[in-house]
């Protein structure tokens, strides 16, 4: 089952900050976030395991609440580069990565 | 060092036929990933290989099939296409780790259209 993104879509200023978030109905193994830019390939942010352990860009981050199967990616100080649609994916441990609809960041000068 | 790979780049089709689409994963990659997108929506999971065996596959029909081969590279195949399979095709690569999961490597994918 697909996990729920919010927000659908957040329009920033360069500097400012946001959270998007991803929930799931079932427990979750792990959780991937991906941006893709118009046109591109979605391009790996990072990832968070049950237990703890993180792996993902430095300039990212990102949090697992594993008893609400809830993760949060915060985007902050903006940046113009930041724009894009940003996926999470979760999986229960069965190598299906299931992805949400996305949300879209629109990052304006 | 090349990323993933996939061809053809776009392919148009009409109802009925079948296609397949190729994919190179980055070097030293063993495990493949095929993902439908359509337009608007995020990847939806199809198959991921490993070591030319099948690890997991989404909820697709059997026209749907997939194969991977000993240099890892892997095709993905079609049959009695539908209109509602034009979609963009990613192809992703990863390390096998102990996790079930590793970072996914995107390849650009192939824009299928259906007419």
């Amino acid at each position: 089952q697909q996990p729920v993104q919010s927000p659908q879509a957040v329009i920033l200023r360069e500097g400012e900050d946001a959270v998007i978030n991803c929930s799931s109905s079932k427990a979750l193994y792990s959780v991937h976030w991906y941006r893709q830019k118009h046109g591109e390939a979605p391009v790996f942010l990072m990832i968070l395991l049950k237990g703890g352990e993180q792996k993902g860009h430095d300039k990212i981050s990102a949090s697992f609440n594993e008893k609400k199967q809830q993760s949060s990616l915060y985007l902050t100080a903006s940046q113009l580069s930041y724009s894009g649609t940003y996926f999470c994916g979760t999986e229960i441990r069965d190598y299906k990565l299931s992805f949400g609809a996305g949300t879209t960041v629109t990052v304006r000068a | 060092d090349a990323g993933v790979t996939q061809s053809p780049t776009h392919l148009i089709k009409t109802r009925g036929q079948h296609v397949t689409l190729r994919c190179s994963p980055i070097s030293g990659h063993k495990s493949v990933s095929w993902y439908q997108q359509v337009l608007g929506q995020g990847p939806q999971f199809i198959f991921q290989y490993y070591e030319k065996e099948e690890r997991g596959r989404g909820n697709f029909p059997d026209r749907f099939s997939a194969r991977q081969f000993p240099n890892y590279s892997s095709e993905l195949n079609v049959n009695a296409l539908l209109l509602g399979d034009s979609a963009l095709y990613l192809c992703a690569s990863s390390l096998p780790s102990g996790s079930s999961y590793n970072e996914q490597f995107f390849g650009p994918g192939t824009r299928l259209t259906v007419l």
